[in-house]
């Protein structure tokens, strides 16, 4: 069992540029989640998608975040245009539940994407 | 007011002792309580899950939850230098999906 896969592991980029990170669940799993992570604020919830759809995207900071999950297997979050302020770890995680949310549901993270806008 | 407050700490202990990790809440709604623990450069994991109120051990971790307090705990006996790490706690309420994660504990066990 490979885990959460994320891609890159790091990303060093400009102010103003396009970034795309990019999450592969665990196979099955049908509830996938991003956070990020900052010294500051702790861990956010950005964005959850069950059975491929967003359910929640209230954590979105703002218009330059977006999420897709185009299939079970794969999911992006993009930053367009990344502000140094962006500058985090963002996970990726997924879990088992389906959409009744079971009650012991564990979230399986990735080991994360570290990105830097300078 | 966050709903979920964690002192960040650090916290250093010396290699066999008692440590305890704690968080506030204020949601009442909240009905599920976890521990996860992240290494250095690491996603988390889940290492303790509670449900509603009471106590709960594996090995040498025990988890509290007092929900009239909003209160829970984490403690680890004969504390090692490989729990050395951050332990965040989160919760949720029934149904939906959405986890609040606290801001997560710096622990260091010093051999």
């Amino acid at each position: 069992d490979a885990g959460v896969i994320q891609s890159p592991r790091h990303e060093v980029t400009e102010m103003g540029q396009e970034v795309t990170l990019r999450c592969k669940p665990i196979s099955g799993h049908n509830s996938l989640f991003w956070y990020r992570q900052t010294m500051m604020r702790g861990l956010e919830l950005l964005i959850y998608f069950n059975n491929n759809v967003p359910i929640d995207d209230s954590g979105m900071p703002e218009d330059r975040f977006s999420a897709k999950m185009p299939n079970a297997s794969f999911s992006t979050l993009k930053i367009q245009p990344s502000e140094p302020r962006d500058s985090a770890v963002y996970f990726c995680a997924s879990s088992p539940s389906g959409l009744a949310g079971g009650p012991d549901d564990e979230q399986f993270f990735g080991p994360g994407t570290r990105l830097t806008v300078l | 007011q966050k709903e979920v407050e964690q002192d960040p700490g650090p916290l250093s202990v010396p290699e066999g002792a008692i440590v305890s990790l704690n968080c506030t809440y204020s949601n009442s709604a909240f009905q599920y309580f976890m521990w996860y623990r992240q290494y250095s450069r690491k996603g988390p994991e889940l290492l303790m899950y509670t449900y509603s109120s009471g106590n709960k051990e594996d090995g040498r971790f025990t988890a509290q939850v007092d929900k009239s307090s909003k209160y829970i705990s984490l403690f680890i006996r004969d504390s090692q230098p490989s729990d050395s790490a951050t332990y965040l706690c989160a919760m949720k309420g029934t149904g939906g999906f959405k986890t609040i994660f606290g801001a997560g504990t710096r622990l260091f066990v010093k051999a």
